[in-house]
């Protein structure tokens, strides 16, 4: 089946330093699958950070930035200088054209940023 | 802007008993989902419907039945709750081609 893994947390980063999260998939029932970013801040619900539907593509979001890049399978999150506000946990997610039949999740990454 | 509200928001049930989560959304998609998330594990997808009357097994639906009497509404029913149902639920709608909203989760807790 589909599957996505990204850095397992928690992470602890410094404001101003830079910040990955590495996600891969594996998409075995979807032939062009869609790659997502959601975040939950805390005490907050489950909200779309980017997505990008095309290999090749960039998103971008609040400072964020992941390309979708087929031939290694990856979607990795990056941020070039994190603030305190960016403390949340993140889910890499991949889905189908239509997405009508859900997401498949990673298991979320835990970041939290120290002043 | 999209909304979709669950109800409870959390809940303690007795192993055996019923228990229904409900989800409405005011989004007018036509697709919903029901997904848990527990520690270890990502968001694991339950049921989905396609529109009011259709229901859909996901990856985890042992234990579970969903129901969608309308556009707005979708419902989880645990009929015989078991401790290991004990999770967080989301739902979410989602337009076809279109970014899936989440509700702020239940929490179930089954004695």
């Amino acid at each position: 089946g589909d599957s996505v893994t990204q850095t397992e947390g928690p992470v602890t980063v410094s404001e101003s330093e830079s910040l990955i999260i590495n996600c891969t998939y594996s998409a075995t029932s979807i032939a062009y699958p869609n790659l997502f970013w959601y975040v939950r801040y805390p005490g907050e619900g489950l909200q779309l950070l980017l997505k990008v539907i095309t290999a090749g593509q960039k998103g971008s979001s609040r400072g964020f930035e992941a390309t979708y890049n087929k031939e290694t399978t990856s979607f990795h999150l990056q941020k070039a200088s994190v603030q305190e506000s960016d403390s949340a946990v993140y889910y890499c997610a991949l889905g189908d054209n239509n997405y009508a039949q859900g997401l498949t999740f990673g298991l979320g990454t835990r970041v939290s940023v120290f002043p | 802007e999209a909304a979709v509200t669950q109800s409870p928001r959390n809940k303690v049930a007795v192993t055996g008993g019923k228990v229904t989560l409900s989800c409405n959304q005011t989004n007018n998609h036509n697709n919903m989902y029901w997904y848990r998330q527990d520690t270890g594990h990502g968001l694991r997808l339950i049921h989905y419907s396609y529109g009011a009357g259709s229901t859909e097994k996901g990856d985890i639906p042992d234990g579970y039945k969903a129901s969608r009497p309308s556009q707005e509404n979708f419902s989880l029913i645990l009929e015989l709750a078991t401790p290991s149902q004990t999770s967080v639920y989301f739902c979410a709608s989602g337009g076809q081609k279109d970014t899936q909203y989440f509700g702020p989760g239940t929490r179930l807790l089954v004695l």
